[in-house]
């Protein structure tokens, strides 16, 4: 059981470039999460998934884009990466429901230059 | 949801029990308290959650008090590798999203 996974673990772009970081979790979890975390600050939730095929924005959308095409992934992209979204990308994944707890991957760290 | 207060930091000796207090004021009866924790640079690691009763499990327990408006983390016996910051989260009812504030950094020393 592999949990939460996240690729890649690093990446650095310059500006303008675009690229998309995958989430993968075999739980079987209906929900999953994106979250940005900036230093000394908590995290921020980017979208959300309530299911395949299904999507929604959090706190922080603007810049992003996301897809849910199968149950087990979740894709983040940015378009057109700028340098405020220097950031470590936390994914997530739960069943339904705040009984039940979300649990994260390891992380993707970002520098855009 | 309901906001939470934490210390900003705290220390604890090694092998003694920490003692990590939040307050929630404002929390309904259906939401629930989640703690986290944050290794540096880590993903955040789920530890506990509680709805009304105090709850403990292989890595810590959950004190919620009877009014429900404060909550206690306690990990029994600290380890150095119990560094780390801790988030205490109410979550609300049919809306599963997270919202973490800025915890309360846990040094644990020798």
């Amino acid at each position: 059981n592999a949990g939460v996974t996240q690729t890649p673990k690093f990446r650095v772009l310059k500006t303008g470039q675009s690229m998309t970081l995958l989430c993968a979790q075999d739980m079987n979890h209906e929900y999953m999460y994106w979250y940005r975390q900036d230093p000394g600050m908590g995290l921020r939730l980017i979208h959300y998934s309530v299911g395949e095929g299904t999507t929604a924005k959090g706190e922080v959308p603007d810049g992003y884009n996301v897809s849910r095409l199968k149950k087990q992934n979740f894709l983040l992209g940015l378009e057109s990466a700028a340098p405020s979204q220097t950031s470590v990308y936390f994914c997530a994944s739960s069943d339904p429901g705040p009984e039940n707890a979300q649990y994260f991957g390891p992380g993707t760290r970002l520098t855009v230059l | 949801d309901a906001k939470t207060t934490q210390p900003p930091s705290m220390d604890c000796a090694e092998g003694r029990a920490a003692n990590l207090p939040c307050n929630h004021s404002t929390i309904s009866g259906n939401e629930y308290v989640y703690w986290y924790r944050q290794i540096h640079s880590q993903g955040p690691q789920y530890i506990i959650h509680g709805l009304k009763n105090n709850e403990t499990n292989e890595m810590a327990s959950l004190i919620i008090t009877e009014d429900r408006k404060s909550s206690t983390l306690i990990l029994p016996h600290a380890t150095l590798r119990d560094t780390a910051v801790y988030y205490c989260i109410v979550r609300v009812s049919g809306y599963s999203t997270l919202t973490f504030g800025k915890g309360t950094m846990l040094l644990v020393s020798p």
